[in-house]
């Protein structure tokens, strides 16, 4: 496996389920993101993690829930989802270099498309 | 706070047709600015980056884009689209987080079509 993968690619869950997206990079790099993608409306940054930290929790709602169990992993938990929360959600990593973290290049995986009926 | 506008949401060129499409950001500091692309069912693929240095800044698949300061643009540009180059084109401004990473803002997009 080379790259960012993600796990699953298609997840459709009813309301009251709980279910988990996986990420795995391959990389070496040491930050991991969650990006959520809907239509008509620009990526949203959701959460990211630096070495196994999590720097930046962008007001999302509490029924996602991260988890970085190392620098290799990234799990997003679900439950109680809404109608609204159906997206495509990309996780990234990248590798933090001297140029400042405004030049960290991100590399994204294919996605999980989430449909919450 | 960061900002990208893409205002073309779509955009219809014919094969062998030169491509620009624009991106125009908000950013209080020297940004850091990348365009991505992504096919149907892909996440994003890095098409090229401008950190500083030459304005013109050439990418993959014979891509390039020039950062223009006085506009606040960084326009993408193609000379001859190739019907394969159908996708969706993001920009996207990208400034460093108090304890690591990349905080990446987007546009909305630019989906193009490629007619044969």
């Amino acid at each position: 496996e080379t790259g960012v993968t993600q796990t699953p690619r298609h997840l459709v869950m009813g309301m009251t389920n709980k279910k988990s997206l996986k990420c795995e990079q391959h990389l070496g790099h040491n930050a991991m993101y969650w990006y959520k993608q809907s239509a008509k409306k620009p990526l949203e940054l959701m959460f990211v993690y630096s070495l196994e930290e999590r720097v930046e929790n962008n007001s999302v709602p509490s029924r996602f829930s991260p988890e970085c169990p190392n620098s290799s992993h990234l799990f997003l938990h679900l439950h109680t989802l809404q109608p609204e929360d159906s997206a495509l959600y990309l996780c990234a990593s990248s590798q933090d270099n001297l140029a400042g973290g405004g030049a960290n290049v991100l590399t994204f995986g294919a996605g999980s498309r989430l449909t919450v009926l | 706070a960061q900002s990208v506008t893409q205002p073309d949401i779509h955009i219809t060129v014919s094969e062998g047709a030169s491509l620009e499409l624009r991106c125009n950001y908000s950013y209080g500091a020297t940004p850091y600015l990348f365009w991505y692309v992504q096919s149907p069912g892909q996440g994003l693929q890095l098409l090229l980056k401008y950190f500083s240095g030459d304005t013109l800044v050439q990418g993959i698949k014979g891509f390039e884009a020039e950062f223009k300061r006085s506009q606040s643009s960084f326009n993408l540009r193609k000379p001859s689209v190739h019907w394969s180059d159908a996708a969706e084109y993001f920009c996207a401004v990208g400034a460093g987080l108090t304890g690591g990473g990349n905080k990446l803002t987007f546009g909305t997009g630019t989906q193009l079509k490629v007619e044969l």
